[in-house]
């Protein structure tokens, strides 16, 4: 069965360093999100993107966040200049748009930021 | 700002009992409401879908219920197994359209005990 993957599947950086997530939603799908879960917190929304274009995104996302479709199967979220409080599990999902409203959700980033 | 509330943490159920799950919801009701699983250190797993004119969805042992006079949701898993511990997740979906971000409740920690 098609699943959405992630890379890496932990990823440690200094404050202030960038760091890109890598995503390959299910190959068919046209909505593509980022979603982000401190830890023993909830399931956040960050942004949705469809048509090579940002659809919606949360107050979360700000100028430090940026996500991009580089060719027609990855899709990152690239946070500039990183800070503690962005330590996080991160996870991308997809939706077909055709049918149904679920999204599917890959196995997720976990970010430390030291 | 909309506050969704999940029942409790944790529920502890006998195996083959029904376990209950709830999610209230402020403000508005959404367009959609789902249903996910969580297992530690995963990415959610979409379950069911109820549409807001809908009072009632099954599927196998799982069946959720909408009452948007309530705003409440209500998750039934019947015979239940030690299998289905996990967090189950509460999400809505505000309008039809795909860019939507889904807002996540807390979860409820579900122990099913043999």
């Amino acid at each position: 069965e098609p699943e959405v993957t992630q890379t890496p599947s932990h990823q440690v950086t200094q404050m202030g360093q960038e760091v890109i997530l890598r995503c390959v939603p299910i190959s068919n799908h046209l909505y593509f999100y980022w979603y982000r879960q401190i830890l023993g917190q909830k399931v956040e929304f960050l942004v949705s993107f469809y048509n090579n274009e940002i659809s919606e995104k949360s107050e979360i996302f700000d100028d430090q966040f940026s996500v991009e479709r580089p060719d027609g199967s990855n899709f990152t979220l690239k946070i500039r200049s990183t800070k503690l409080e962005d330590s996080a599990m991160y996870f991308c999902a997809s939706n077909p748009r055709t049918s149904g409203k679920e999204q599917f959700f890959g196995p997720g980033t976990r970010l430390t930021v030291l | 700002s909309q506050k969704i509330e999940q029942n409790s943490e944790a529920l502890n159920i006998q195996e083959g009992k029904t376990a209950t799950l709830t999610c209230n919801y402020t403000n508005y009701s959404p367009a959609y409401l789902q249903w996910y699983r969580q297992d530690p250190g995963r990415g959610p797993v979409f379950l069911l879908l109820i549409r807001e004119n809908e009072k009632e969805k099954r599927k196998e042992r799982l069946k959720v219920t909408f009452d948007t006079t309530l705003k409440q949701s209500l998750f039934h898993i019947t015979a239940s197994q030690p299998a289905d511990s996990a967090t189950y997740l509460c999400a809505l979906m505000y309008s039809g359209g795909g860019a939507d971000g889904l807002t996540f409740g807390k979860g409820t920690h579900l122990i099913i005990q043999p």
